[in-house]
């Protein structure tokens, strides 16, 4: 079974721009997990996608914003990007609730 | 807050046991996760608690005590690859896939 696939795996954006990162979950997975993880702070939770309904928001400023699709695949948004913003942004898949998730690769974004 | 506290480093011998402790608070809790993240990779799923006791697959074995909020990875016969940070990850009861991840322990196996 294919994994978790993201796309893009590298991105280079400056201030003021706009970026959509795309997660293909494992097949059969309906929930998505997004996840931004920087040195400084780790991994921090931004969202969590579940049949098309986000369940669960992170502390994130409204600039991150994401959807799910009928198909369980995931897209996140950031707009108005600021320096601080360039990290690893990682998506995550499970089955339903509360059990075990898979990342993906990761998208990382650097912001100029 | 909900805090998660890990060792930031730790370096072993290669061969050896190694005991990574992680310790949250316990209110609301619904389960722990231990991932191995390589530089630069994505974090890897190796093992999940949600009752007390010791939970063993092959080499790795991790420990969960919910009534002191303490939990450990428990790393035997230590081989190079196994350099890499590892991070302890509570699911608190009422957020779904919201997982609380730790800093992240920076393992660094020697020969």
């Amino acid at each position: 079974k294919a994994g978790v696939t993201q796309t893009p795996r590298y991105l280079i954006k400056t201030r003021g721009q706009q970026v959509t990162l795309s997660c293909s979950p494992i097949s059969g997975h309906r929930s998505v997990s997004w996840y931004q993880q920087t040195p400084g702070q780790g991994l921090q939770f931004l969202f969590e996608y579940f049949s098309e309904t986000q369940r669960n928001k992170g502390n994130f400023p409204g600039r991150f914003s994401g959807r799910q699709f009928s198909n369980s695949r995931s897209e996140m948004n950031v707009s108005t990007l600021e320096l601080g913003d360039s990290a690893l942004y990682l998506c995550a898949s499970s089955v339903a609730g509360s059990d075990t998730q898979y990342f993906g690769p990761g998208t990382r974004l650097t912001v100029l | 807050g909900q805090n998660i506290d890990q060792p930031t480093e730790m370096t072993a011998t290669e061969g050896a046991i190694v005991q990574i402790n992680c310790t949250y608070q316990t209110s609301g809790f619904n389960g722990l996760f231990w991932y191995q993240q390589h530089a630069g990779e994505a974090p890897t799923f190796l093992s999940y608690n949600v009752l007390d006791g010791l939970e063993e697959k092959g080499r790795f074995s991790s420990f969960l005590s919910r009534s002191k909020g303490y939990s450990y990875l428990l790393l035997k016969e230590l081989q190079m690859k196994d350099s890499a940070s590892y991070l302890c990850a509570v699911a608190f009861s009422g957020g779904y896939n919201k997982l609380i991840f730790g800093a992240g322990t920076r393992l660094a196996v020697h020969p």
